[in-house]
């Protein structure tokens, strides 16, 4: 089964640094990889994925991935973090059908 | 555009009374699904659905079912609703165009408590 791992339940950086959310994956054949992120009370929204090609994927909000195959990691990235990034990440890979099977979360806090 | 939409926001049940949860899509997407969130545990998948009159298990769909009458439309259902079931519901859409890598777009979810 397709499945990711999300090692860290929370990670905190002070507003202006640079932040990281970490995700690992597990699967057979090509991963189909994504981001997801939750605000407070709100469904999930999509943040990037990685398909084929560049192992550098932009998405919105100033977030990008780093897929790195040798290391089965797909890592969130922001080069300058802001307090309104302050939310729940979830990386996710497709299973083998439809679906998506998601990490367990990772919280993300930003402080002024 | 509303997107994805879910009724109710909460609901309190009393174990073993049944109810059922709406999803409705303005996107005319194809694919559609139902995710529990616990703490601790993410998103599990409980069914989903790849067409209207299509429906499949997903991870979690003991006691569970859904129906997918209309294209637009998902509901689950809890034919007798227990403890265990209390949790944060959320459906989401996809299109099926260029593969099933799409972007799942979801609603806000339902918080059901069952007493």
């Amino acid at each position: 089964a397709q499945s990711v791992a999300q090692p860290e339940d929370q990670v905190n950086v002070a507003e202006g640094n640079p932040l990281t959310v970490k995700c690992t994956y597990s699967v057979s054949g090509n991963p189909y990889l994504f981001w997801y992120v939750q605000y407070p009370n709100r469904g999930l929204q999509f943040l990037l994925k990685y398909i084929t090609g560049d192992n550098l994927v932009k998405g919105s909000y100033g977030f990008e991935a780093e897929f790195n195959k040798s290391q089965t990691s797909f890592h969130l990235k922001k080069p300058s973090a802001l307090v309104s990034d302050s939310a729940l990440y979830f990386c996710a890979v497709r299973d083998s059908g439809y679906a998506l099977n998601f990490g367990k979360g990772t919280s993300l806090l930003v402080t002024p | 555009n509303a997107g994805v939409t879910q009724t109710p926001k909460f609901r309190v049940l009393k174990t073993g009374q049944s109810m059922t949860l709406l999803c409705a899509q303005d996107m005319n997407h194809e694919y559609m699904y139902w995710y529990r969130q616990d703490p601790g545990m993410g998103l599990r998948l409980i069914h989903y659905s790849v067409g209207e009159g299509t429906t499949a298990k997903g991870e979690v769909p003991d006691g569970y079912n859904v129906s997918r009458l209309k294209k637009q439309n998902f509901l689950l259902g809890l034919e007798s609703a227990a403890p265990s079931q209390t949790s944060v519901y959320f459906c989401a859409s996809s299109t099926r165009g260029q593969g099933a890598n799409q972007p799942q777009h979801f609603g806000d979810g339902t918080r059901l408590s069952i007493l």
